[in-house]
């Protein structure tokens, strides 16, 4: 079957760095998606990747090891608004996203 | 960023009526349109995929006679829930896509919260 697994919540502090991790088992692979969703509104892209490295984007980052079935998302000095769910998706052979549950990020000051 | 809206952004009905929730893509011809639903604390399921001009494809386990997908131009996309009950309060959010080159990146809609009482 496909799966995607994140870490279900992490708590980081205001300025600081967090990596949240996201692996993956899909039939097919044509990409990675990062989504930021804050309570109650819809997703939001943040990254995409389909080769194997780093892409900077900012403050956000995002890695990406196809051979390994492994990605993350790098959040620099964050801020508050950076409170939210992050959602790693995989596109499949068939060109659908499947989405893992999310990581919720809480961040203290 | 393209931009995708949908309408209305929250709806409140009776049990045993229909709602219809329109999605439209505002500055690009969406070759596809999804149609998703997300209960609280769990991730995007998928309902159904549409393709202008086609029947929608539906996803295992969601009732095609009970969401009514109609995908009539590039741009707009409605789901009719009929009959609703009080077990299809959800938040219902809609993407629109087109393909160009190696990115299939999917635009979301606002999202529209149905409670149905």
């Amino acid at each position: 079957g496909q799966n995607i697994d994140q870490p279900t919540e992490m708590t980081a502090t205001e300025g600081a760095i967090v990596q949240i991790n996201c692996t993956y088992q899909t039939s097919g692979f044509n990409g990675l998606f990062w989504y930021q969703q804050h309570a109650g509104e819809a997703p939001t892209f943040l990254s995409y990747n389909v080769l194997d490295g780093l892409e900077e984007k900012g403050r956000f980052s995002s890695f990406l090891s196809r051979s390994k079935g492994y990605s993350y998302l790098l959040l620099k000095e964050l801020q508050m608004k950076d409170s939210a769910s992050y959602l790693c998706a995989v596109m499949d052979s068939n060109y659908q996203l499947i989405w893992g549950a999310g990581t919720k990020l809480i961040i203290k000051p | 960023g393209a931009v995708v809206s949908q309408h209305p952004s929250r709806v409140i009905c009776k049990s045993g009526t229909s709602v219809k929730i329109e999605c439209r893509s505002l500055d690009f011809q969406a070759t596809t349109m999804f149609w998703y639903r997300q209960f609280p604390k769990q991730s995007l399921m998928l309902m159904a995929t549409s393709n202008e001009g086609s029947k929608a494809t539906y996803e295992q386990g969601v009732e095609k006679d009970k969401f009514l997908i109609n995908h009539a131009s590039l741009t707009l996309s409605t789901l009719t829930v009929t009959s609703a009950h009080p077990e299809d309060s959800s938040f219902y959010i809609c993407s629109a896509r087109f393909g160009t080159g190696d990115s299939y990146e999917q635009y979301f809609g606002p999202g529209t919260r149905l409670t149905v009482t």
